[in-house]
């Protein structure tokens, strides 16, 4: 499979505990980006890597998110002590910077968090 | 600040007539536009985009236009087909796309297509 895979799928947590999700993107992709999407709601932007270096961060992200991509290819995000606001479908996207192309999204993590 | 505004958020056609989508952007700087269309617990999917030097593209039944001067841009969709249904998702990217930058989504519309 060549496109953007995230693991894991379904999340049921505990309130309180850390969660940590990964996103695989294209291979080719420099551009990655972590994106949270309620019911009903478009995508929310939350970050965004160009290559290793995370050049944005949502001003509506609290403290307890954090995000990674160390060897500029696979990506964490890590939620430290869930909240049951958050849970939601985590979705990340890849893209080429200068290609012609759009973003490219990941089947998504879904949290719920009791 | 940055914002894409989408409706209209439900709409539902008839098969076989023609479905309108309407964004709004307010960076003046965008330069990149795409739509996503999104089925039901499934991820959103890049369908069509257009760019800031052209005024209109179109793929098959689906096409997309773009007014920058007054920062409006839109889908049609023609012949709509059962398959058509799903919550489509207008984006920008502010700064453009030659920049690094976000992806900035509407709210999305959610279209029915009537048998």
């Amino acid at each position: 499979d060549t496109g953007v895979s995230q693991d894991p799928r379904h999340k049921i947590t505990k309130r309180g505990q850390n969660v940590t999700f990964r996103c695989d993107p294209i291979s080719e992709h420099n551009r990655l980006y972590w994106y949270r999407q309620t019911l009903g709601q478009g995508p929310e932007f939350l970050t965004y890597f160009q290559n290793e270096a995370q050049l944005e961060k949502s001003r509506l992200l609290s403290d307890r998110f954090s995000a990674e991509r160390p060897k500029g290819s696979f990506s964490t995000l890590e939620i430290q002590r869930t909240e049951q606001g958050d849970s939601a479908m985590y979705l990340c996207a890849s893209s080429l910077e200068g290609s012609t192309g759009g973003a490219f999204f990941g089947q998504g993590t879904r949290l719920t968090v009791v | 600040g940055e914002n894409v505004e989408q409706h209209p958020s439900t709409l539902s056609v008839q098969e076989g007539d023609s479905a309108v989508i309407k964004c709004t952007y307010s960076d003046s700087a965008s330069n990149y536009f795409p739509w996503y269309k999104q089925e039901l617990g499934k991820r959103p999917q890049l369908i069509i985009d257009i760019r800031s030097n052209v005024g209109e593209k179109k793929d098959q039944r689906i096409a997309v236009t773009l007014n920058k001067t007054a920062k409006h841009f839109s889908l049609h969709i023609t012949e709509t087909q059962p398959e058509d249904s799903a919550v489509y998702f207008c984006a920008a990217i502010p700064r453009g796309y030659s920049s690094a930058s976000k992806i900035i989504f509407g709210s999305g519309t959610r279209l029915s297509i009537r048998p």
